[in-house]
């Protein structure tokens, strides 16, 4: 099956720092990326979509100049918590998809922990 | 505006007690619905996708059914190592492939 990378798995850092989570697919070019979050007991909600080489499509609600968004490569997406806070402390999940409309298939996970 | 309703929050079951659980939702027309299972701190795990009203999957104990309004993920004799969170998931036409979740039921089986 598809494989999706993503690293750290955990990390904690002090209010106002900014922190980076990366997303590969190992195993298959990933036409479309998106960025979940998912607090204690609650939905996954989905942030953004990111597409290679073009600007992340965020969903509403999500600060777009906090979370910063790079799909450099077919097989690479990183999000950026810039002057991250304590309320951005949440799990955040990567996905990927192989093709148009096909099911994704989700990173790890990150547990972002702002001191 | 899509939305998933998942029953009931939480399950606890004995090792061989089979049982369902639902999954209903609203969509103004249905591409897709994805059940994944999620162990604590880790990412979804994905488990069927069902496209239309009548079909149904399996995959060792699990067995996932789907109408015109709920799905069922019906779990026969399971057993400790299926205990989980459940998602369920519905991807609308045109949607680009977004899902949109439920909040899962949490899955407990006691040996």
């Amino acid at each position: 099956g598809a494989v999706v990378s993503q690293h750290p798995s955990r990390v904690i850092c002090k209010s106002g720092t900014s922190v980076k989570i990366e997303c590969r697919s190992l195993d298959f070019q990933a036409t479309t990326m998106f960025w979940y979050r998912q607090f204690p007991k609650q939905s996954l909600m989905l942030m953004a979509t990111s597409n290679e080489g073009s600007k992340a499509t965020y969903e509403q609600g999500v600060e777009k100049d906090k979370f910063l968004i790079n799909h450099a490569s077919l097989t690479l997406s990183t999000l950026t918590v810039t002057s991250a806070h304590p309320e951005d402390s949440s799990f955040y999940i990567c996905s990927a998809t192989r093709a148009y409309n096909e099911k994704l298939f989700f990173g790890s996970g990150t547990q972002l922990s702002v001191l | 505006e899509d939305q998933v309703t998942q029953s009931p929050e939480a399950l606890r079951l004995q090792e061989g007690e089979s049982s369902s659980l639902n999954c209903s939702y609203t969509v103004s027309g249905l591409r897709g619905l994805f059940w994944y299972r999620q162990d604590p701190g880790k990412g979804p795990e994905f488990l069927f996708t069902l496209y239309s009203a009548g079909e149904e999957k399996e995959k060792e104990r699990l067995k996932a059914t789907l109408t015109k309004k709920e799905s069922f993920l019906h779990i026969t004799a399971p057993k400790p190592e299926d205990s989980a969170t459940y998602l369920c998931a519905v991807q609308s036409t045109g949607a680009n492939s977004k899902l949109t979740f439920g909040k899962g039921i949490t899955l407990s089986v006691r040996p």
